[in-house]
């Protein structure tokens, strides 16, 4: 089944300590992108990447990193968390950047 | 930066009328989507409209694009129960490679 599947779904964690937020697709998409959904605010993209080792900030990218060394996994890294960071968070890939999206079922983050 | 914005924030309807939401941008753009979510899940893909088309269809759903507007509608007719969620548009950016989506249209259909 064609999938976007995201780890951990719930996550509760402390300010400062470094977390680790997977996501995989098994499309051979080779966009991917991740967003935080806060209320209100609609999604707003972290960060993108247009292929293996491409990688660029959206709008939100301060307290976030990425890697992308395999075309089929985009972890998001959270370095030292902060409250401000919690949030709902949903990884997303496509085709390109000109084909519709499939999103992962989410992960909320609460930073305590 | 908010590139499309949707209208109105929330709309409530009769089972059975039709919906129509609108969603702005402000930038040239290679393609315009909807997207609808229910109630804190993942997003689904609805309709995707190209910056030279003007009209599209899919079963219920109706997109319009107006480039020299800079706008879209998502028309959805015959609404059902089961229609009742949130609705955003997506952009793209023809200076990078960003998608930009917008605040959202919470739709509530009443029964």
């Amino acid at each position: 089944e064609a999938q976007v599947t995201q780890n951990p779904r719930y996550l509760i964690t402390v300010t400062g300590k470094k977390l680790t937020v997977t996501c995989s697709q098994n499309m051979n998409h080779e966009y991917m992108s991740w967003y935080r959904q806060d209320p209100g605010l609609g999604l707003r993209q972290i960060y993108y990447s247009m292929n293996v080792e491409v990688t660029d900030k959206g709008d939100v990218p301060e307290g976030y990193k990425v890697s992308r060394k395999e075309k089929r996994n985009f972890p998001l890294i959270l370095e030292s968390p902060s409250p401000n960071q919690t949030s709902l968070y949903f990884c997303a890939s496509s085709l390109d950047l000109y084909n519709e999206q499939f999103f992962g079922p989410g992960t909320r983050l609460t930073v305590l | 930066s908010q590139q499309g914005e949707e209208d109105p924030q929330a709309l409530s309807i009769q089972e059975g009328e039709n919906a129509t939401m609108n969603c702005s941008y402000k930038t040239s753009i290679n393609n315009l989507q909807w997207y609808r979510q229910n109630s804190g899940r993942g997003l689904v893909h609805l309709i995707l409209i190209r910056s030279n088309e003007r009209e599209k269809h899919s079963g219920r759903l109706r997109v319009t694009l107006d480039t020299s507007k800079k706008s879209s509608s998502l028309l959805i007719t015959a609404s059902r129960a089961a229609d009742t969620a949130s609705y955003f548009c997506a952009t793209d950016e023809n200076r990078d490679d960003k998608i930009i989506f917008g605040k959202g249209t919470r739709l509530h259909i009443l029964p």
